[in-house]
C-alpha cells in the first residue's frame, strides 16, 4: 500500500464547475497535509496546507481533512482553464520532516 | 523575499560521470530537502539537512549524497551516474523542517546519456 494515494485521473471538468480532488494516507502519525499544483515542466507550487480536522478555505480553494478516515480533499470552485495541472497531495511523516507525495491527479478544465 | 534557487537548471551527463547540484534556500530557512521526480516513480524524498546535519534520508543508494553549508545552502552529489538517474531534482526549503510548509525551487533537470 502506498503511503499517500491519489486517483491519477485525468479528471475533466467544465469551466466554472467545482473540481474535487481526493487523497488518502496510511500513516496515522501524519499531522500536516499539503496540496501542491504542478504545471508541466515546472516545480510544485504550494496551494494550501491543513493541520486540523475540518475545512480550510482560501479563495476558490477549500481543503478538507478527516483524520479518522485518513482522508484529505481539495475543492476548486469556479474552475478555470488555468487550473489545468497536476495536483499533488502530500503528508509530512510522523517524524516531522519528510514530505511523502501521492502520484498526483491530472486536472483538465475545459472551456 | 527571493524564492528557492537551484543551479544549474539543466544538465547533460554521460553514464559513469558524477554531478553536483546546488540549492540556495529562502533567506532565513534552515532546512533543505531534496527530492527526485521521475514519470515512473513520482516525487521521492532523497534527504533533508538542517544546521549542516543530515536529519533524514530516503531509500536511495549511497551514490546519492549531500551536504549543507553554514549559510544553509546545500549541494547534492550523484556519483557514477546511471541512465535511471535522469530526472528532475527538486530542492525545497522550510524554516526548521518540523511539520512545516516546504517551498520548492525550480529544479534541475538532469539527463544521463
Amino acid at each position: 500500500q502506498k503511503e499517500v494515494e491519489q486517483n491519477s485521473g485525468p479528471l475533466s471538468v467544465p469551466e466554472g464547475a467545482i473540481a474535487s480532488l481526493n487523497c488518502t494516507y496510511s500513516d496515522r502519525g501524519s499531522q500536516s497535509f499539503f496540496w501542491y499544483r504542478q504545471y508541466s515542466g515546472k516545480s510544485p507550487e504550494l496551494i494550501m496546507f491543513i493541520y486540523s480536522n475540518g475545512d480550510k478555505e482560501d479563495g476558490r480553494f477549500t481543503a478538507q481533512l478527516n483524520k479518522a478516515s485518513q482522508y484529505v480533499s481539495l475543492l476548486i470552485r469556479d474552475s478555470q482553464p488555468s487550473d489545468s495541472a497536476t495536483y499533488l497531495c502530500a503528508a509530512i511523516d510522523r517524524y516531522g520532516n519528510k514530505l511523502v507525495f501521492g502520484a498526483g491527479t491530472i486536472l483538465r478544465v475545459k472551456s | 523575499k527571493a524564492g528557492v534557487t537551484q543551479t544549474p537548471r539543466y544538465l547533460i551527463k554521460t553514464r559513469g560521470q558524477q554531478v553536483t547540484l546546488s540549492c540556495s534556500p529562502i533567506s532565513g530557512h534552515r532546512s533543505v530537502s531534496w527530492y527526485q521526480q521521475t514519470p515512473g516513480q513520482g516525487l521521492q524524498f532523497l534527504f533533508e539537512y538542517f544546521s549542516e546535519t543530515q536529519r533524514n534520508k530516503g531509500n536511495f543508494p549511497g551514490r546519492f549524497s549531500g551536504r549543507q553549508f553554514s549559510n544553509s545552502r546545500s549541494e547534492m552529489n550523484v556519483s557514477t551516474l546511471e541512465l535511471g538517474d535522469s530526472a528532475l531534482y527538486l530542492c525545497a526549503s522550510s524554516l526548521s523542517g518540523d511539520q512545516e510548509t516546504q517551498y520548492f525551487g525550480p529544479g534541475t533537470r538532469l539527463l544521463v546519456l
